[in-house]
């Protein structure tokens, strides 16, 4: 089935630990993001990528970095875990075109929920 | 840039009802907005979108929102709640920020009361 694939779905973790959320898509979409969900917060973008090879910060991106070095795949790394990021992470692709989210929209994967201790 | 403001963390309705969420929007020029449901433990999903076509849009589930320039809102309505409804509901609009990020609202949880 076409979408947005991500793994783990659940995830505990000590603090200090490392580990990658996965992300991939078989849309041949250009643009890529990662937003974390905190109740009573809606969903903050943590970074996003408009192409292979290329990323930027989204509002919040202290503790984590991300690659893509192919289209399919954007990987997010929690490089030392801390509890603060205990959340939701949901990954979302679209087509590139600036501006367009509102004609092609975003599809979402279904989430990871990870647990610092 | 572009934001959305939800008046209402939680709304409880009666099935069979209507029921209505708040959203006002702000932004210098003409937005484009979106309404995203997201069920218990599930990912999101988009309600409906507004890209200037028409000011009344509807949706999937029966769900439609109005756009109105005048009050700065994008409210959600629909005319009977139905059990499955029960959702966090979230306003959202690209943040015209030069690529295809979105800001979203803080969300507003639909209960519907049998």
């Amino acid at each position: 089935n076409a979408g947005v694939t991500q793994t783990p779905k659940f995830q505990v973790l000590k603090t200090g630990q490392s580990m990658t959320l996965q992300c991939a898509q078989d849309m041949n979409h250009e643009y890529m993001s990662w937003y974390r969900q905190d109740p009573g917060m809606g969903l903050r973008l943590i970074h996003y990528s408009v192409g292979a090879g290329i990323t930027d910060q989204g509002e919040v991106p202290n503790g984590y970095n991300v690659s893509r070095s192919t289209t399919e795949d954007f990987p997010l790394r929690l490089l030392s875990a801390a509890p603060s990021q205990t959340s939701v992470y949901f990954c979302a692709s679209s087509y590139s075109i600036i501006g367009t989210a509102a004609n092609y929209g975003y599809t979402f994967g279904s989430g990871t929920r990870l647990t610092v201790v | 840039a572009q934001s959305v403001t939800q008046l209402d963390s939680h709304v409880s309705v009666s099935e069979g009802t209507p029921v209505l969420l708040r959203c006002n929007y702000s932004s210098s020029y003409s937005p484009s907005l979106f309404w995203y449901v997201q069920h218990p433990n599930k990912g999101l999903q988009l309600l409906l979108k507004y890209t200037s076509a028409a000011t009344l849009v509807k949706g999937i589930n029966g769900f439609e929102a109005e756009f109105k320039k005048s009050e700065t809102s994008f409210h959600l309505t629909k005319p009977s709640a139905h059990m499955s409804d029960a959702a966090e509901y979230f306003c959202v609009a690209p943040t015209q920020t030069g690529a295809n990020n979105l800001f979203f609202g803080t969300g507003t949880r639909l209960t519907v009361i049998p």
